[in-house]
C-alpha cells in the first residue's frame, strides 16, 4: 500500500538558512499534519490543513509556514533556521472526508542546522 | 481531548504478550482511544483505535473496559521488533485536522 511520502530524508543547513520539506500524502487523503521531534522528545503538532484550508495549529515559530496544495501535497518552508530547529519533521496524512481521521505518518525528515 | 496516563516503561519476555495498559478516566463518551507506537526516530505507527468495543487487527488487540476509563493494547506474540514507545491517545471521531497530543508513552523493551 502507498505510504506517506517524505523529502528529503536527511537535510543539513547553517544557521540563518531556509529550508524546505515536501510531504505526499496517501492518495486520496485530504488532510495533512505535520510535526516535530526534537531529540528525546515527543512528536509535537505544529500546523495541520484540510482541503487545501489551514485547520489547526500547534506550538509553530512564526518563521516556519506551510500550505497545502491543489494535489494536497504540503510544503512546510523554514526560515531563519536556528540551532534548536535540528529535529526529526514527520508528516502525516489522513482521509477525513471519508469519515476517519486515522493518522499515518511519513518515514521523517531529519534537520540539522549548523 | 481527554487526558491519557501510561507507565513509563514495561519489559517483556520475547514470544509473550505484551499488555499495556492505559488510564483515561475523563474521556468523553464520543472520544476514541487510539494507539500508536514509535520505532526509534521511524514516524510513529497507526497500531488499533476503538470507542466501545473490544478490537483487534493483525497487529494487536484492544480492549476497553466498561467504564471505558481504561483500555490495553495486547500484543499477542511480543518479538524484539516490538521494541518501541507506544502511546495512547484519546479524540473525538473526527476533528477535521486536529493534531494527535503524543506523550509521554510507555517504552516496551522486548527481551531475548
Amino acid at each position: 500500500a502507498a505510504g506517506v511520502i517524505q523529502s528529503p530524508r536527511h537535510l543539513i543547513k547553517e544557521k540563518r538558512e531556509t529550508a524546505t520539506l515536501k510531504c505526499y500524502p496517501i492518495p486520496r487523503h485530504d488532510t495533512v499534519y505535520w510535526y516535530q521531534q526534537g531529540p528525546g522528545q515527543d512528536p509535537q503538532f505544529l500546523i495541520s490543513f484540510y482541503e487545501k484550508m489551514q485547520s489547526d495549529k500547534g506550538s509553530i515559530p512564526d518563521r516556519f509556514s506551510a500550505q497545502q496544495f491543489s494535489d494536497y501535497h504540503s510544503e512546510l518552508n523554514m526560515s531563519s533556521l536556528e540551532l534548536g530547529d535540528s529535529a526529526l519533521y514527520f508528516c502525516a496524512s489522513s482521509r477525513t472526508s471519508s469519515g476517519t481521521d486515522t493518522q499515518y505518518f511519513g518515514p521523517g525528515t531529519r534537520l540539522t542546522v549548523l | 481531548d481527554a487526558k491519557t496516563t501510561q507507565p513509563p516503561s514495561m519489559d517483556c519476555a520475547e514470544g509473550r504478550a505484551a499488555n499495556l495498559p492505559c488510564n483515561h478516566s475523563t474521556i468523553s463518551g464520543n472520544e476514541y482511544v487510539y494507539w500508536y507506537r514509535q520505532i526509534h526516530s521511524q514516524g510513529p505507527q497507526y497500531i488499533i483505535h476503538g470507542l466501545k468495543n473490544n478490537e483487534t487487527n493483525e497487529m494487536a488487540s484492544l480492549i476497553i473496559t466498561e467504564d471505558r476509563k481504561s483500555s490495553t493494547l495486547i500484543l499477542p506474540h511480543a518479538t524484539l521488533r516490538d521494541t518501541a514507545v507506544y502511546y495512547c491517545i484519546v479524540r473525538p471521531p473526527i476533528n477535521y485536522g486536529q493534531n494527535f497530543v503524543f506523550g509521554p508513552g510507555t517504552r516496551l523493551s522486548v527481551l531475548p
